[in-house]
């Protein structure tokens, strides 16, 4: 089983659409969670990290259910520019320093 | 301020040569990463300096793969006698510290191996 796993997607949307992503991790005790987007052929970039309290900046929500140990990404009001890979990561609990990546869902935002 | 920045850009090498990537972190950022990302993959941890300390070698897939990082600085992840499946993008990442940091990462490297 991998450590962070995600849907590839693609999910495809219209403009003004909501989408909601989920990314499941395995290990329990993992403490730090973010998402990042990467655009085709450029490199990752942090979105926003994910607290337990759950967080929001502008359209994008992000929430941790340790219980389930799951996190979301919810996009409000898509945009054409919003069309990118999102990566899960997770810092695990067996290292200080490592960061553990999804293979990323892909979002298609159409006109 | 500047970012992360890594040469070359892209790289074709026939198989059985030996291949050098260079990545020069942010200024005053301790901890550097190396990562491997093949199509349509995750990021595939490689490598992780940390100041002075000893790095972190265990995600290095064989020992034809070596990295160093001289001065706290600049790094070089060296490849050799290289594979087809070697065939990636390598992509170097600094951050100020470690774990629960933001890493910024560089463009990457396109290695192709023929």
């Amino acid at each position: 089983r991998k450590e962070v796993e995600q849907d590839p997607g693609p999910f495809n949307v219209p403009e003004g659409a909501t989408v909601a992503f989920n990314c499941t991790y395995s290990n329990s005790a993992s403490q730090s969670f973010f998402w990042y987007r990467q655009d085709c052929r450029k490199e990752p970039k942090l979105l926003m990290s994910v607290y337990s309290s759950g967080n929001e900046d502008g359209r994008f929500t992000a929430q941790l259910n340790r219980a389930s140990q799951y996190i979301s990404l919810l996009i409000r009001d898509s945009k054409l520019s919003d069309s990118a890979t999102y990566l899960c990561v997770v810092n695990p609990a067996y290292s200080s320093y490592k960061l553990i990546f999804g293979s990323g869902t892909r979002l298609l935002v159409r006109p | 301020g500047a970012g992360v920045s890594q040469s070359p850009s892209n790289k074709v090498t026939e198989k059985g040569k030996d291949v050098e990537l260079r990545c020069d972190p942010i200024s005053g950022h301790t901890a550097l990463y190396w990562y491997r990302q093949s199509l349509g993959q995750g990021l595939e941890f490689l490598i992780y300096f940390q100041g002075n300390s000893a790095p972190d070698k265990s995600g290095l897939p064989s020992d034809r793969f070596s990295a160093e990082r001289t001065g706290g600085s600049v790094s070089t992840l060296t490849i050799q006698r290289t594979q087809q499946e070697d065939s990636a993008v390598y992509l170097c990442a600094s951050s100020l510290g470690s774990g629960s940091y933001e890493q910024y990462f560089g463009p990457g490297t396109r290695l192709t191996v023929t």
